[in-house]
C-alpha cells in the first residue's frame, strides 16, 4: 500500500526553526518528484516546494524562498522540509504529496500541523 | 504566476442534482488542469487529472472538461458523500497554483 506519513510539526516561536519529515512506503520513492503543500487554518491549498526524483532540481514558492529548504534521502525513502525564520503566516497543516509525471498529485500524507506563535 | 479563479465559492444542492464548478486560468494552461476533493480534516484526493481524465477508483458521476483557460468539473448526480470542498490546480508551470476552492453542501 502506497503511503506517505508526515511528522515533525508542533508549536514554535516566531524566528525559530523546524524540520518536517515525510516517510514514504509501498512504492519506489526514488522514481517520483515530491512536493510540500500547506493549508492555513480555514484557508485553501498553497504549493510550497518541489524536489525532482533525484534531487537535482528544487523550486520554491516566493513566500518561503530563502527560508525553507526541501531535500530528500532516497536511501531512507524520506522527504524533508527545513523551515527557518518562521513567521506567524507559516502556520498551517503541511502535506507532502507525490507527483505523477510532474503533472498531478496522486498520493498525499495525512498532514502535520505547524503553529508559529509566541 | 498563473492565477486560478473558481466559481462559485460555495453552493448548496439537493441529492441527485447536476452540479457544475468552473475554473478559469489567468493564461492558457493547455490541459494541465486537475481537480481535487477535500473533506474536513483530510488530505485532498485527486478526482480528475489532465482536465478530463478520471482517476482510477473515482465514481463516474464526476467528469471534467475544458482546455486553454476555461475548465469545468461536473457532478452528474450529487450524492451525500460528495459534500466537500473542491479545488482546481494548474500544473502548466511552477509554481503550481490552486483555485480558492468551492464548498459543496447538500440541502
Amino acid at each position: 500500500q502506497e503511503q506517505l506519513a508526515e511528522s515533525g510539526g508542533g508549536v514554535v516561536q516566531p524566528g525559530r526553526s523546524l524540520r518536517l519529515s515525510c516517510a514514504a512506503s509501498g512504492f519506489t520513492f526514488s522514481n517520483y518528484g515530491m512536493h510540500w503543500v500547506r493549508q492555513a487554518p480555514g484557508k485553501g491549498l498553497e504549493w510550497v516546494a518541489v524536489i525532482y526524483y533525484d534531487g537535482s532540481k528544487k523550486y520554491y514558492a516566493d513566500s518561503v524562498k530563502g527560508r525553507f529548504t526541501i531535500s530528500r534521502d532516497n536511501s531512507e525513502n524520506t522527504l524533508y522540509l527545513q523551515m527557518n525564520s518562521l513567521r506567524a503566516e507559516d502556520t498551517a497543516v503541511y502535506y507532502c504529496a507525490r507527483d505523477i509525471s510532474s503533472r498531478w498529485y496522486d498520493c498525499w500524507g495525512q498532514g502535520t500541523l505547524v503553529t508559529v506563535s509566541s | 504566476d498563473i492565477q486560478m479563479t473558481q466559481s462559485p465559492s460555495s453552493l448548496s444542492a439537493s441529492v441527485g442534482d447536476r452540479v457544475t464548478i468552473t475554473c478559469r486560468a489567468s493564461q492558457s494552461i493547455s490541459s494541465y488542469l486537475n481537480w481535487y476533493q477535500q473533506k474536513p480534516g483530510k488530505a485532498p484526493k485527486v478526482l480528475i487529472y489532465a482536465a478530463s481524465s478520471l482517476q482510477s477508483g473515482v465514481p463516474s458521476r464526476f467528469s471534467g472538461s475544458g482546455s486553454g483557460t476555461d475548465f469545468t468539473l461536473t457532478i452528474s448526480s450529487l450524492q451525500p458523500e460528495d459534500s466537500a470542498t473542491y479545488y482546481c490546480q494548474q500544473s502548466h508551470s511552477t509554481p503550481w497554483t490552486f483555485g480558492q476552492g468551492t464548498k459543496v453542501e447538500i440541502k
